[in-house]
């Protein structure tokens, strides 16, 4: 059971556009999400958050959005650079027995092209 | 300021072989520590988690068991690996209220 999916795999965005990654969730427990970046062989860094009580967070270039009546949220990217090609996850927190239990999507590979 | 160590970075293993990955963080006390498995084209799958010394709980039924004999240490084992134990396992701490997770730089198991 994908409680929290991305759907689309791969991204390609002309470097100085905007970059838009998608994810879903079906969990409406979730009280808290997040978006970490991976380049290959290493771990994932964590890039920007959102608090369920909240639609937008903004940092930098990066903008993360949250529908809640949707169960949706994105990740805004602008202007998308060349460093900025990596596999971006998507996570979802909630309370789970006395711990914070983070579920992942399947990420999307972001090529930005110079 | 925290850090997270994971080794070995690669490694390769023969099928039936024992398997001991280790996981030590710096600059905390008592944190949440996580065992996460990315497998080809799949997304991070939490194995394991310890909210302190002993303490373990596991997410997965698997060919995988963890332990936590020290505060800031986390060891990924198994006593006979599988072909499809094969993946990037990676070592995390947080998680607690608002801090999000934060990563090691993992390791590429190999099993053939």
């Amino acid at each position: 059971d994908q409680q929290v999916k991305q759907n689309s795999p791969s991204l390609s965005v002309q470097e100085g556009r905007i970059s838009i990654l998608n994810c879903d969730y079906t969990n409406s427990m979730f009280d808290y999400f997040l978006w970490y970046k991976k380049y290959p062989a290493e771990g994932p860094t964590f890039l920007i958050s959102i608090s369920s009580i909240k639609d937008k967070n903004e940092d930098g270039r990066f903008t993360v959005f949250l529908n809640k009546s949707a169960k949706h949220l994105s990740l805004h990217i602008v202007p998308s650079q060349p460093g900025d090609s990596a596999v971006y996850f998507c996570a979802a927190r909630m309370n789970s027995g006395g711990y914070q239990k983070v579920t992942f999507g399947t990420g999307t590979k972001l090529q930005v092209i110079p | 300021s925290q850090t997270i160590h994971q080794w070995p970075a690669t490694l390769v293993q023969p099928v039936g072989s024992p398997l001991s990955l280790e996981c030590t963080v710096e600059g905390t006390s008592n944190p949440n520590l996580y065992w996460y498995r990315q497998a080809a084209g799949r997304g991070l799958q939490l194995l394991f988690y310890s909210v302190g010394i002993g303490q373990i709980s596991s997410e997965v039924p698997q060919n995988l068991s963890a332990s936590r004999p020290q505060d800031r240490q986390f060891i990924l084992s198994s006593k006979k690996l599988l072909l499809s134990d094969s993946g990037f396992y990676l070592c995390a701490w947080g998680g607690q209220h608002n801090s999000p997770l934060h990563f090691g730089n993992g390791t590429r198991l190999t099993v053939t």
